[in-house]
C-alpha cells in the first residue's frame, strides 16, 4: 500500500516568510510524529499526535511553529516568520495503534534564504 | 528527559568485516528500541527493533542486543557489503504515554570494497 507522502519535496522561502508543510499518513495509522533534522545531524521529535487525543508539542523550538491535524488524517506543520536556522528537512511519520514502528516518509527539504 | 547517546559518529570497515554501533539511554522506563538506516537523501527505515522482554534479536546479517541493567544496546551487521553504508540511528522510547521515540545522533557507517 501506498507510505507516507509529504509535500512539498522541496521548499525554498524567503526569511520572514510563513510556510507550511504537509503530511498524509499511512492510511489507518492514527500516529503521527513530526521530526527536524538538520544537516548531519540526527532527528529532533517536534510533535506528536495520537487519535483524539491532545498532541504532544513539546518539542516545538518557538511559537512559530505549530502543526495541525484535522480529521485525525493529514497533517500540517506551519512555520511563521521563517529564520535562516529554521533550514533543515522536515519528516513526518506514522504509526499504528498501539504500535511502537513509525514509519516516514520522504521529507520536506526547507531552506530559508 | 530520556537521553540517547550513540557512538562512535563515524565507523569505516572493510566488506566482510563486522561493524558495532553502541547506544545508551538515561530513562529505565524506556521499553522499545527501533533502528533506523538512512542512506543519503533517502527517508529512514526500519532495519530491526527489540523490546525490554528480550535480551536479542536477529535478522539475516543483522543482530541487536539489550542489556536493561547497563541501560545500553548495541547493533551488529556481521559480513557487511558495501550497500550497508548509510548513517544509522537507534533510538529508545520515552515512556509518557505516547511513545515518543528519541533518538541517537546517528553513525555514518562506510563499507569498503
Amino acid at each position: 500500500g501506498a507510505g507516507v507522502s509529504q509535500s512539498p519535496s522541496n521548499k525554498v522561502t524567503e526569511k520572514g516568510k510563513d510556510v507550511e508543510l504537509r503530511c498524509d499518513p499511512i492510511s489507518g495509522h492514527t500516529a503521527l510524529y513530526w521530526y527536524r533534522q538538520s544537516l548531519g545531524q540526527g532527528l529532533e521529535f517536534l510533535i506528536y499526535f495520537q487519535g483524539n487525543s491532545a498532541p504532544d508539542k513539546s518539542g516545538l523550538p518557538s511559537d512559530r511553529f505549530s502543526a495541525e491535524r484535522t480529521g485525525g488524517s493529514v497533517s500540517t506543520l506551519t512555520i511563521q516568520r521563517t529564520q535562516q536556522e529554521d533550514s533543515a528537512v522536515y519528516l513526518c511519520a506514522s504509526g499504528t495503534p498501539g504500535g511502537d514502528t513509525q514509519y516516514f516518509g520522504p521529507g520536506t527539504r526547507l531552506t530559508v534564504l | 528527559g530520556e537521553n540517547v547517546e550513540q557512538h562512535p559518529s563515524t565507523l569505516s570497515v572493510q566488506e566482510g568485516d563486522s561493524a558495532v554501533i553502541k547506544c545508551t539511554y538515561s530513562d529505565s522506563a524506556s521499553n522499545y528500541f527501533p533502528w533506523y538506516k538512512q542512506e543519503l537523501g533517502k527517508r529512514p527505515q526500519l532495519i530491526i527493533d527489540i523490546r525490554s522482554n528480550v535480551g536479542e534479536k536477529k535478522d539475516q546479517r543483522i543482530a541487536v542486543t539489550l542489556n536493561k541493567t547497563a541501560k545500553h544496546f548495541s547493533l551488529h551487521i556481521t559480513e557487511t557489503q558495501p550497500e550497508d553504508s548509510a548513517v544509522y540511528f537507534c533510538a529508545a522510547t520515552l515512556n509518557t504515554g505516547f511513545q515518543k521515540l528519541v533518538f541517537g545522533t546517528g553513525t555514518r557507517l562506510l563499507v569498503s570494497p
